[in-house]
Order: structure tokens, then C-alpha cells, then sequence
């Protein structure tokens, strides 16, 4: 059966103590591992898609990477704007369906 | 930007009623998706579309059904609202299959 954990469930930060946030994943045919972020009450924002093993995606102080088991998302000297809750989904070739991970919410403190 | 809408923010509903969710994307998207999401739970999809008047079940479709009648809109019907189904439910759009999903603002359904 796939599954996508992350963790850890919650991390807590001090502004510019960068980090990393796990997504591991057992799918049968990986089709793509996409990482999103969600503020509190609205939806899922887009951030990085990954298609392959060995591949990175960079965007500010996001730093996204891959591998045939696990995929993390690195945060670099965060600050509080970047407080959120960071969900991972994967993608199978065999269906159009994305399955979610629970998500890591990250709190950021000045 | 990709836009997607959902008719409402909050909405209040008593048990048994039906129940009409709509969600509106603005960039010619192919897909439609609807999820819902509890804590602990993530999110779960209940039913997508890859074109109009096509739908396919998603993992959780109990209770549900929806309508693709025209390309830009994709409606959620709960034929008779129950307690379990309190929840935030999310629609998203995409342009192809292994495209990114783009999600709307949510709309947080009570029922009593």
C-alpha cells in the first residue's frame, strides 16, 4: 500500500536557525513528489515539484531535494513569514491521484 | 494566475439537508479535484474529473457525488448532510496529469 510520512509533526524555530522537514514515501511508480504550503484557514499553496532521484528545486530560503525513498525540504535561515504547515504529496503513474502526507507545521520565532 | 473560487467561506448545515459545494477555476484547466481535510487525517480525495461530464471516484466517495457540466466548474453535492462530514473541503484545478494541483481558498462546512 503507498505511503507518504513526514515528519516531524511540528518543528519550532528560532529565526535563522535553519532546518529540514522529511517526506518519505513508498509508491509504486513515482510519477512526481510535489510540496506545498498551507497557512492557517485557506488552501494549499503550489512550491516545487520533483520528478526524479537527485533532482533540486530552490526557491528563497526553500530548498527542495529528492531520492528514491525520501524527499526534504530544507529551510535556510528562516524567518516568521515562513511560520506554515508544509505538506509533500506523491504522484503515481498508474493514476491521476495525488496522496498527501499530514503535514509538518513549522513555527518560526523572532 | 491560476484562479480557483469556491462559493462559500463558512457554511452552517443541519443533518439531512443537501448540500451544494461549487468551485470555479479560470484557467482552462483540465482536471477538477475535490478533497476534504481533518486534523491527523490530511487531506483525502473524494472525487476528480478529468473533463466535462466525466468523473471518477476518489479514496473516500461515501455520502458524496459531484457534476462537471461545464469545463470551468465542478460542483460537490452531499445528498444528505451528517455530523461526520464537518469539515474543510478544498477544490483544485490542473492543467494535465502530472501537473501541479492549484487549490482554492476552502470552504469550512458544519453540520448539526
Amino acid at each position: 500500500e503507498d505511503q507518504v510520512t513526514q515528519s516531524p509533526e511540528a518543528l519550532r524555530l528560532q529565526e535563522g536557525e535553519s532546518s529540514s522537514l522529511n517526506c518519505s514515501y513508498t509508491v509504486s511508480g513515482l510519477r512526481g513528489l510535489f510540496w506545498y504550503r498551507q497557512d492557517p484557514g485557506k488552501g494549499p499553496e503550489f512550491l516545487f515539484t520533483l520528478y526524479s532521484a537527485g533532482e533540486e528545486k530552490e526557491k528563497e530560503r526553500l530548498k527542495a531535494t529528492l531520492t528514491k525513498k525520501e524527499s526534504f525540504l530544507h529551510i535556510t535561515a528562516p524567518k516568521p513569514e515562513d511560520s506554515a504547515t508544509y505538506l509533500c504529496a506523491v504522484l503515481r503513474w498508474s493514476d491521476y491521484k495525488l496522496s498527501f502526507g499530514a503535514g509538518t507545521t513549522v513555527t518560526v520565532r523572532a | 494566475d491560476v484562479k480557483v473560487t469556491q462559493s462559500s467561506r463558512y457554511l452552517v448545515k443541519r443533518t439531512g439537508e443537501k448540500v451544494f459545494l461549487e468551485c470555479v477555476q479560470d484557467m482552462d484547466h483540465e482536471n477538477m479535484f475535490w478533497y476534504r481535510q481533518d486534523p491527523g487525517l490530511g487531506l483525502r480525495l473524494i472525487y476528480f474529473s478529468y473533463d466535462v461530464k466525466m468523473k471518477e471516484k476518489g479514496d473516500i466517495p461515501e455520502g458524496y457525488s459531484v457534476s462537471r457540466e461545464k469545463k470551468e466548474r465542478f460542483s460537490l453535492i452531499l445528498e444528505s448532510a451528517s455530523t461526520n462530514q464537518t469539515s474543510m473541503y478544498l477544490c483544485a484545478s490542473s492543467l494535465a496529469d502530472e501537473s501541479e494541483q492549484y487549490f482554492g481558498p476552502g470552504t469550512r462546512l458544519t453540520v448539526t
